[in-house]
């Protein structure tokens, strides 16, 4: 079975601190893609990034970066001195494998609040 | 570029009432098309999607039902709402890239 765990609930931080968030996914697949979506307080999610099982580079894009580990079957993302503008609720998600008609298996989110 | 629409944005609904979502793409052809549910302070709850038109597959047991009478036209029906039903919900669509893009999403409460 496919599964994204995000143990953060919520986080708190102070802006200009830099803060991880956590995942952690499991499937038997050996092909996959991974995915980080921000939900701002207007509802809508954002596509931030996909990241396939074949590709462990860590990547980063201005004050965002993430971190992919095969071995701990990870994929976090770090914000690099947050901004108010940062608070959201950021979701991981998983695709199974590579057919493209399967839904994405999503974790339950961690609530960011950047603080001024 | 795609665009995807959903409407209403907003939508209050007395229980027992019919409902009637709608979302549309624009700009890709033969889009996988989504349904999901978001309760107030909760994570994604797959409801429907589909790979083409009349094809609906269900997640979940549950009063609503979904549609696709066009390509690129996905629509979230039920005959009477419940309590339950309130919440977040959104449309999302994808491609061959495998990444689902959202709607802005609709807010329903059941009053």
């Amino acid at each position: 079975a496919q599964k994204v765990t995000q143990a953060q609930t919520e986080i708190s931080v102070v802006e200009k601190e830099d803060v991880t968030l956590d995942c952690v996914y499991e499937t038997r697949d050996t092909t996959y893609y991974l995915f980080w979506y921000k939900q701002p307080p207007s509802g809508e999610l954002v596509f931030l990034i996909r990241r396939n099982s074949f590709d462990e580079q860590n990547e980063i894009s201005g004050r965002y970066s993430w971190n992919f580990q095969k071995s701990t079957s990870s994929f976090n993302f770090t914000i690099t001195a947050s901004q108010v503008v940062d608070s959201a609720v950021y979701f991981c998600a998983l695709s199974p494998h590579f057919s493209g008609n399967t839904p994405l298996v999503f974790g339950k989110g961690t609530r960011l609040s950047v603080i001024a | 570029s795609q665009t995807i629409h959903q409407w209403p944005a907003t939508l209050v609904q007395p229980v027992g009432s019919p409902l009637s979502l709608e979302c549309t793409v624009e700009g890709t052809s033969n889009p996988n098309l989504y349904w999901y549910r978001q309760a107030a302070g909760r994570g994604l709850q797959l409801l429907f999607y589909s790979v083409g038109i009349g094809q609906i597959s269900s997640e979940v047991p549950q009063n609503l039902s979904a549609s696709r009478p066009q390509d690129r036209q996905f629509i979230l029906s039920s005959k009477k709402l419940l309590l339950s039903d309130s919440g977040f919900y959104l449309c999302a669509w994808s491609g061959t890239g495998y990444e689902q893009y959202f709607g802005p999403g609709t807010r329903l409460t059941v009053t």
